[in-house]
């Protein structure tokens, strides 16, 4: 079965400061994985995908992900932090015995303080 | 303008009572999911269906039931059998075929119980 673990309920940085999500997957089969972003009291947005192509994936507002897969990972980065960058990050892999649902880590949210 | 539309944006629930969420797409998706919410929780699937008048439970489909009658449409019942319904409902959609993988979300409903 397929699961997905985020590392970290919670991560707080500056403004400007690296910024670090981790996601960690399980799969038997080569897996698609989706970075999500959520704002308080809304659905999700897409921030990037990994779908067996290039390996560093970039996305929005300066995101980018690397899929490792003799570590089994897909973090989340972006060099400069920015204020608007608060809110909570969902990673998720496709689920091929449920019609292709996602399967989700329980999120991390991200604090930015300046 | 195209895109996914759930109503209400809040919805209160009675005891006993059974209360319809509504999901509807213009983006001529054929596969359509419920994912339930919960803080700390992720998102879980209830239910999703791939084409018109057939559909498949998710992980937590006790005490929901859906319908597609119409390829546009995918309401979601919560029926009094849900014990613990309170929680933020989320409608995605996905186009099938072609490689693509990425679900789209609508905005979400909250659902409280009175």
């Amino acid at each position: 079965a397929q699961s997905v673990t985020q590392l970290g309920s919670h991560v707080s940085v500056s403004e400007g400061a690296l910024v670090l999500l981790r996601c960690n997957y399980s799969s038997s089969v080569p897996p698609y994985l989706f970075w999500y972003v959520q704002y308080p009291n809304q659905g999700l947005q897409l921030l990037l995908k990994y779908t067996s192509a290039a390996t560093l994936v970039k996305g929005i507002n300066g995101f980018e992900a690397e899929f490792k897969k003799s570590e089994t990972s897909f973090h989340l980065t972006k060099p400069s932090a920015h204020m608007s960058d608060a809110a909570e990050y969902f990673c998720a892999v496709s689920d091929y015995q449920a019609g292709t649902a996602l399967i989700f880590g329980k999120g991390t949210t991200l604090s930015v303080s300046s | 303008d195209g895109g996914i539309t759930q109503s209400p944006k809040y919805l209160f629930r009675k005891e006993g009572q059974n209360v319809t969420l509504s999901c509807e797409q213009n983006l001529n998706h054929d596969a359509m999911y419920w994912y339930r919410q919960d803080p700390g929780q992720g998102l879980r699937l209830i239910y999703y269906s791939q084409i018109v008048n057939d559909f498949q439970k998710g992980d937590i489909a006790e005490g929901y039931s859906v319908s597609r009658e119409k390829k546009e449409s995918f309401p979601l019942t919560v029926t009094s059998a849900q014990k613990n319904p309170t929680a933020f409902y989320l409608c995605a959609t996905k186009p099938l075929g072609g490689g693509q993988e990425t679900q789209y979300f609508g905005p979400g409903t909250r659902l409280l119980v009175l």
